[in-house]
C-alpha cells in the first residue's frame, strides 16, 4: 500500500526558513496536502497542491513537488515561534474515496 | 474554520461499553470521514461516507460502525469498547470527490479503561 514518509523533528531559529520534507511511494495521488497540528488541537489545512503543479506559493508558505523523485516539501519563510507545531503531509489515494494517507508528522520547534 | 462540531470532546468509558461519537457539519458537504490518531501511526481512516446512507470501510474499521441518516451528521459507534480503541478521533469533511479541500474537526479524546 501507499507509504508517506517524513522526518520526525526539525529545529530552527526564529526568522530562519524551515523546510519540511515528505516522500511518498504512490504517484497516483491527485492532491497533496500540508496540515498543521498544534498541541491538543485538530488539523488545520495549510495548503495543498494539485499533482500537475510543481510549485505553489501562499504568503510565507511555498510547496514544491518533484514528481520524478516523489518528493514534496513545505518551506516556511521567516519562521515564527507561533509556527511551532506538528506538520503532516498527506495524499489522496483510493480513487474517488478521498482516503487521505498521512505521514507520521514532523515536529517543528522554533527557538527564539 | 469549517463548520464541524464533534461531540463529546472528551470521554472516559469502561471496557465493554458502547460509545458513540458524533460529527455535525454545517457546510452541506457530501463526504465525511472518521480518522483516529495514535502515536507512531499518524492518522488512519476508520470509515467514510459519500452520501446519506452511503458508507464504506477504511484502513482500520474493525470494531467500529458508522451511520449517516442526514447530510449533516456522521456517527461513529464502538459497539464494545476496548483499551486498544483509546485514541483521538477526528472527523473530516470534503466537498468534492477526490477531496481537494478536506477539513478536520477539533477531535474527540476517548479513553477506555
Amino acid at each position: 500500500g501507499e507509504d508517506v514518509e517524513q522526518s520526525l523533528f526539525l529545529s530552527v531559529r526564529e526568522g530562519d526558513s524551515s523546510v519540511i520534507n515528505c516522500t511518498y511511494t504512490d504517484s497516483s495521488s491527485t492532491y497533496l496536502y500540508w496540515y498543521k497540528q498544534e498541541p491538543g488541537a485538530g488539523l488545520q489545512l495549510l495548503t495543498y497542491i494539485f499533482s500537475n503543479m510543481d510549485m505553489k506559493q501562499d504568503q510565507r508558505l511555498t510547496v514544491l513537488l518533484n514528481k520524478k523523485d516523489k518528493h514534496l516539501s513545505l518551506r516556511i519563510a521567516d519562521t515564527q515561534t507561533g509556527d511551532s507545531a506538528i506538520y503532516f503531509c498527506a495524499g489522496v489515494y483510493g480513487g474517488s474515496q478521498g482516503n487521505l494517507i498521512f505521514g507520521k508528522g514532523t515536529k517543528l520547534s522554533v527557538k527564539p | 474554520d469549517a463548520g464541524i462540531t464533534q461531540s463529546p470532546r472528551h470521554k472516559v468509558t469502561e471496557t465493554g461499553t458502547p460509545v458513540t461519537l458524533r460529527c455535525h457539519q454545517t457546510e452541506n458537504h457530501r463526504y465525511m470521514y472518521w480518522y483516529r490518531q495514535d502515536p507512531g501511526h499518524g492518522l488512519r481512516l476508520i470509515h467514510y461516507s459519500y452520501g446519506v446512507k452511503d458508507t464504506d470501510k477504511g484502513e482500520v474499521s474493525d470494531g467500529y460502525s458508522v451511520s449517516r441518516s442526514k447530510t449533516e451528521d456522521f456517527l461513529l459507534t464502538l459497539e464494545s469498547a476496548t483499551s486498544s480503541q483509546t485514541s483521538v478521533y477526528f472527523c473530516a469533511i470534503s466537498d468534492r470527490e477526490g477531496g481537494n479541500t478536506i477539513y478536520f474537526g477539533e477531535g474527540s479524546w476517548l479513553t477506555v479503561v
